[in-house]
């Protein structure tokens, strides 16, 4: 079955320690993205990926970092100088790029919590 | 910037009552439009889209959203709504002619609906 794989479902971590979260998809699309999801805020923008071996800061990166190295992968890290890193993960891929549609395909999520 | 309003943020409601989720969006350029719903500690699935042409789309499960260019809007309707419904649902945006930011979504808050029997 075609589709986005994250893991771990349910993630914790103590302060001060580097985390990542695994996101895989075999879907062949070009486009990765990572969300951040918080109660009464919906989705905000980490990091964006168009194609291997490039990505692009979204609207909160700090605190955070990614690769893409192959197609099917691009996990995200959790650092230590994120402030408050306890929220669910989300991560997408899209097949169209350069382009303005885009749908975009979610996969079930990381629940981090940091102790 | 790319804004997304969703009036909204609790609308409860009795089992086969109609409902209207609201959504407007700020944009200088066209836009693509889409709905998403969430359940309970998943990820989202895309319940419909407008592309281009006409200005009423519906989903497979009954729902409906129509695209008002001059209102800015792109509110999703339901007729008669099922306990099943009960969800968040997030509306979306994509505009063109933004460099390599195209195809990026903005997406509303969310709207949790619930259905009480």
């Amino acid at each position: 079955d075609g589709g986005i794989t994250q893991s771990p479902k349910y993630l914790f971590r103590k302060e001060g320690q580097n985390v990542t979260l695994s996101c895989e998809q075999n879907l062949n699309h070009d486009a990765m993205y990572w969300y951040r999801q918080d109660p009464g805020q919906g989705l905000r923008l980490i990091y964006y990926s168009q194609i291997v071996n490039d990505f692009q800061k979204g609207d909160i990166a700090e605190g955070y970092s990614v690769s893409r190295e192959k197609k099917e992968s691009f996990p995200l890290t959790v650092t230590s100088a994120q402030k408050n890193p306890t929220a669910f993960y989300l991560c997408a891929s899209g097949s169209e790029v350069g382009r303005a549609y885009n749908e975009q395909f979610f996969g079930p999520g990381t629940r981090l919590t940091v102790l | 910037a790319q804004s997304v309003t969703q009036l909204d943020s609790q609308v409860p409601v009795f089992e086969e009552a109609p409902v209207e989720l609201r959504c407007n969006y700020s944009s200088s350029v066209s836009v693509y439009l889409f709905w998403y719903v969430q359940y309970p500690n998943q990820g989202l699935q895309l319940l419909l889209k407008y592309l281009s042409g006409s200005t009423l789309v519906e989903s497979i499960n009954g729902f409906e959203a129509e695209f008002n260019k001059s209102q800015t809007s792109f509110h999703l309707r339901k007729p008669s709504v099922h306990i099943s419904d009960t969800a968040e649902y997030f509306c979306a945006v994509s505009e063109a002619g933004r460099g390599s930011t195209l195809g990026r979504l903005y997406f509303g808050r969310g709207t949790q609906l619930t259905v009480w029997p």
